[in-house]
């Protein structure tokens, strides 16, 4: 069954510390995406991926990093963790041009104190 | 750059009641889609609609491509519609990157 698991769901962090959230993917997907969502914004892009070794720039990339070491495996880094990066993160997968929608992740709720 | 406006951002419904939810798009669009979310939850897919008409059960969406815009129709509205529902648009340019409206959170009471 096609899944996007997303780890850790919840988490806190101190201001200034280093926070690795994880995403896998079982779907074979080549496209991966991490969005941010804060009341008021929607969903809004972060980073993306084509395939393995790939990372983009999306809408709001400052702050944040991105790897992609293989298909599955998707992350996204906050190296200096701010206040304002308080927020739920979802990754997703997606196969461009299959005229389907990308599966999304449950979520991470990340505090930065 | 890309803008998606939804509206209304909110709304209050009798059990039985109908809704109507839109979306309206800045930029030419590739393809559409409507999510439905529960509070704390993930984003479940419910159209992928690039252009007319599509429906499923109660729910019921139109995309006018020339009018940047679609609509999201609940008929007979129950209690476990109740949640967010966000549009999303790819323009199709830059590679499949889809752009989130704001949402309209959803309540339907007994």
């Amino acid at each position: 069954e096609a899944a996007v698991t997303q780890s850790p769901r919840n988490k806190v962090a101190v201001t200034g510390g280093k926070v690795t959230l994880s995403c896998n993917q079982t779907n074979n997907h080549n496209n991966m995406y991490w969005y941010r969502q804060d009341t008021g914004h929607g969903l809004r892009l972060i980073h993306y991926s084509y395939g393995a070794g790939s990372t983009e720039k999306g809408d709001i990339p400052d702050g944040y990093k991105a790897s992609r070491p293989s298909q599955e495996n998707f992350s996204l880094i906050l190296e200096l963790a701010t206040p304002s990066q308080t927020s739920v993160y979802f990754c997703a997968s997606g196969a461009q041009g299959d005229n389907q929608a990308p599966l999304f992740g449950e979520g991470t709720r990340l505090s930065v104190l | 750059g890309q803008q998606v406006q939804q509206s209304p951002t909110s709304l209050v419904l009798q059990e039985g009641e109908n809704a109507e939810l839109q979306c309206n798009f800045s930029t030419s669009l590739n393809s559409m889609q409507w999510f439905y979310q529960r509070p704390g939850g993930s984003l479940i897919s419910v159209f992928y609609n690039p252009s007319g008409t599509k429906q499923s059960g109660r729910l019921t969406s139109t995309t006018v491509i020339k009018e940047r815009r679609s609509s999201l129709h609940i008929s007979s509205s129950q209690i476990t519609d109740s949640g967010t529902y966000l549009c999303a648009m790819d323009s199709g340019t830059g590679g499949y990157k889809v752009v989130f409206g704001s949402g309209t959170r959803l309540l339907v009471s007994p």
